[in-house]
C-alpha cells in the first residue's frame, strides 16, 4: 500500500543553517505530494505541495522538488530561523485521503 | 473564510463520562476527516466522511468511539465512556479536492480524561 517515510527526528540546527528533511514514498503512479507544518499548540498547516513529477513547491523560503526517479520529496530551506521550529509532515494523496509520514521535529537554536 | 472550526479547544473530563467533540468544516468541502494525535502513536486517522457518508471507520479504536455527520456543515466525535488513554489532541480536517489542495485542519481539541 501507499506509505511515506520521513527522516527520523528530532533535528536540531543553529539559526541560519541549511535545512534538509528527507521524505521518500511508496505509491502506485504519481500521487500529489505535500509538506505540512505544525507549530506548538496548533493544527497542521499546508506548507507546500507538488501535484506532478518534476514540480517544485515553495513557500516561506522552503522548497521541495517531486523526484519520481528517486520517489522523493525532500524539504529544504537555505537559512532557517528560530520561528521555523515546528514538526514537519510529508504526505501523499492516496485513495480518497492523505497518507502522512511520522513527522520530524525541528528545533532551531539562536 | 473562518477555516475549520472545532469546539471545545480544551476539555477535561472524568473517566466514565461522555465526551462530544464538534467540527464545522469549510463551506463547500465534501470530505471531512477526524484524527487523533498523541506523543506515543503520532497522528492517527480515525474516520472520514464523503458527502456526509462515513467511508472508512477502520481507525476508530473501539466501540466507545462514534462519529456522525448529520449535514454538510457539522460533525461530532463522541466517546462514551471515556478512559484516561483517550487523552489526546483530536483534529478535524476538511477538503474539496484532496489531490489539488490537500486538507485544511482545525486547531484541535485537547482532551484530558482524569
Amino acid at each position: 500500500g501507499d506509505s511515506v517515510t520521513q527522516m527520523e527526528g528530532p533535528v536540531t540546527l543553529s539559526e541560519e543553517a541549511f535545512l534538509t528533511i528527507n521524505c521518500t514514498y511508496t505509491a502506485t503512479g504519481y500521487p500529489s505530494l505535500f509538506w505540512y507544518v505544525q507549530y506548538p499548540g496548533e493544527g497542521l498547516q499546508l506548507l507546500l505541495k507538488a501535484t506532478k513529477a518534476d514540480d517544485k513547491g515553495s513557500n516561506k523560503g522552503f522548497e521541495a522538488t517531486y523526484r519520481k526517479e528517486t520517489t522523493s520529496f525532500h524539504l529544504e530551506k537555505g537559512s532557517v530561523q528560530v520561528s521555523d521550529s515546528a514538526v514537519y509532515f510529508c504526505a501523499l494523496k492516496g485513495a480518497q485521503k492523505l497518507v502522512f509520514g511520522q513527522g520530524t521535529r525541528l528545533t532551531i537554536n539562536p | 473564510d473562518a477555516g475549520v472550526i472545532q469546539s471545545p479547544r480544551h476539555e477535561v473530563t472524568e473517566m466514565g463520562q461522555e465526551v462530544t467533540l464538534r467540527c464545522k468544516p469549510i463551506s463547500g468541502h465534501d470530505y471531512l476527516f477526524w484524527y487523533r494525535q498523541t506523543m506515543m502513536r503520532g497522528l492517527e486517522l480515525l474516520i472520514y466522511f464523503n458527502n456526509n457518508v462515513p467511508i472508512d471507520d477502520s481507525g476508530m479504536p473501539e466501540d466507545r468511539f462514534s462519529a456522525k455527520m448529520p449535514n454538510a456543515s457539522f460533525s461530532t466525535l463522541k466517546i462514551q465512556p471515556s478512559e484516561p488513554r483517550d487523552s489526546a489532541v483530536y483534529f478535524c480536517a476538511s477538503s474539496l479536492v484532496i489531490g489539488l489542495y490537500g486538507y485544511t485542519f482545525g486547531s484541535g481539541t485537547r482532551l484530558t480524561v482524569v
